[in-house]
């Protein structure tokens, strides 16, 4: 268990429809990341917030937004869905300093049909 | 843009064999970290290297991490069909606003 919780664990929904997806990040971790993953890809980096700002963007969707929210949990929302959209999500968290390392959720996984 | 290479992308090998997963850039990073992911599961951190020239040692297998610190291996030592999963690595760029890159993995299955 790497202390990060994300839910739902599983989401189905239709194309043009929104979404909210959601991490708890490890006790005491500041920083917060989502990533993408589809079918036998590697990790898309998406954003990231430190401490509830915004500190790096990477290819993220103008249809998708994300923010931190002050107890540092955070939100990815997810509109006007389109099949494409359909992947796993990864939420992950760090201390920012140290060794970096990010612990990763167990993921979302969106269907979009 | 910083990108990650890994190779290969794919490998096959029987139980016993030994085996190398490389990873590479053109970019300086402050750090680079390995993870393995299982299907369906988050990836898991697996070893964090920092210094140039850094190797470590995870029971059989072995992370070095290159002098200027664009490049990493990831050695297996007579690997088991448990070490079978997605290995990735990730470098982190930038100092107080960073972001961890991802490369974008090698598959391996190790056959009993």
């Amino acid at each position: 268990d790497s202390g990060v919780t994300q839910t739902p664990k599983h989401l189905i929904t239709a194309t043009g429809q929104r979404v909210t997806l959601r991490c708890s990040p490890r006790s005491g971790d500041l920083s917060v990341y989502w990533y993408q993953q589809s079918l036998d890809q590697g990790l898309q980096f998406l954003i990231q917030y430190y401490n509830g700002e915004e500190r790096a963007k990477g290819n993220i969707l103008e249809r998708f937004s994300a923010q931190q929210f002050p107890d540092l949990h955070s939100e990815l929302n997810l509109s006007s869905l389109e099949l494409g959209d359909s992947a796993l999500y990864f939420c992950a968290s760090s201390v920012v300093g140290g060794g970096r390392e990010a612990f990763f959720g167990q993921g979302t996984r969106l269907t979009v049909v | 843009t910083q990108l990650l290479e890994q190779s290969p992308q794919f490998l096959s090998i029987q139980e016993g064999e030994n085996l190398t997963v490389y990873c590479n850039s053109s970019s300086v990073f402050s750090s680079l970290q390995w993870y393995r992911q299982e299907p369906g599961e988050g990836p898991v951190l697996l070893v964090t290297v920092v210094t140039g020239g850094e190797v470590k040692k995870l029971k059989r297998l072995t992370f070095q991490f290159g002098d200027a610190r664009k490049d990493s291996s990831l050695h297996i030592t007579a690997a088991q069909p448990g070490d079978t999963g997605l290995y990735l690595c990730a470098g982190a760029v930038g100092d107080s606003s960073y972001k961890l890159i991802f490369g974008s993995g090698t598959r391996l299955l190790v056959r009993p």
